[in-house]
């Protein structure tokens, strides 16, 4: 089982400051099989970004991801209210997929 | 617009049993795979089980191999997940989770229910 450490565990900032979430694997992802997933309190997460770095349907450009191997990153550029929520990584490479413990995005 | 409705959900003993249900409209469900994924109450994400479009490729989690049995009814558009022998460790939000390809092994989850919570507790 491939695990996935994503850090910070939480990270503070105010709208309109760039956001950076790491995804560390313990075994390397090949194909960039790497998901991210937004989850705001009593909703389901959304999908956000496949492929390490393809953004899902109606997702904004201010979110983008990148990476391969065992290091990925998902950036928003500029915070908007809306995007203070949680978030997991996801690897679907190896069977099972696994996900990260997840980087809270809180309002600093 | 695709929605994925759960139920099934609620209070049971450890050792009994519980089925959800995942109703599912807004796409052809009989040409996609899908899963369950679970949430413990604070915690993080955990996959459970998938199927493909033809209810083979299934797949359990370890930690319900054995216990749970996932499978669909295309022609209801419904996803299924008959839990037995419920433990503490199995108390969690239950969610339906979509992938966009027929096959349910690596894919990732392109539409979530918004889940059903099941509580196992004596």
């Amino acid at each position: 089982e491939s695990v996935l450490t994503q850090s910070p565990g939480t990270l503070s900032l105010s709208p309109g400051e760039r956001a950076t979430l790491s995804c560390r694997a313990s075994q390397s992802v090949s194909a960039s099989y790497l998901a991210w997933y937004q989850q705001k309190p009593g909703q389901a997460p959304r999908l956000l970004i496949y492929g390490a770095s393809s953004r899902a349907t109606g997702i904004p450009d201010r979110f983008s991801g990148s990476g391969s191997g065992t290091d990925f990153t998902l950036t928003i550029s500029r915070l908007e209210p809306e995007d203070f929520a949680l978030y997991y990584c996801h690897q679907y490479d190896i069977s099972p997929g696994t996900f990260g413990g997840g980087t809270k995005v809180e309002i600093k | 617009e695709v929605q994925l409705v759960e139920s099934g959900g609620g209070f049971v003993q450890p050792g009994r049993s519980l089925r959800l249900s995942c109703a599912a409209s807004g796409f052809s469900f009989h040409d996609y795979a899908m899963h369950w994924v679970r949430q413990a109450p604070g915690k993080g994400l955990e996959w459970v089980s998938g199927i493909n479009w033809k209810s083979g490729g299934i797949g359990y989690a370890d930690s319900v191999r054995g216990r749970f049995t996932i499978s669909r009814d295309n022609a209801e558009n419904s996803l299924y997940l008959q839990m037995n022998s419920l433990k503490i460790e199995d108390t969690a939000m239950y969610y339906c989770a979509k992938t966009p390809s027929p096959y349910s092994s690596g894919w990732f989850f392109d539409y979530w229910g918004q889940g059903t919570l099941v509580t196992v507790s004596s």
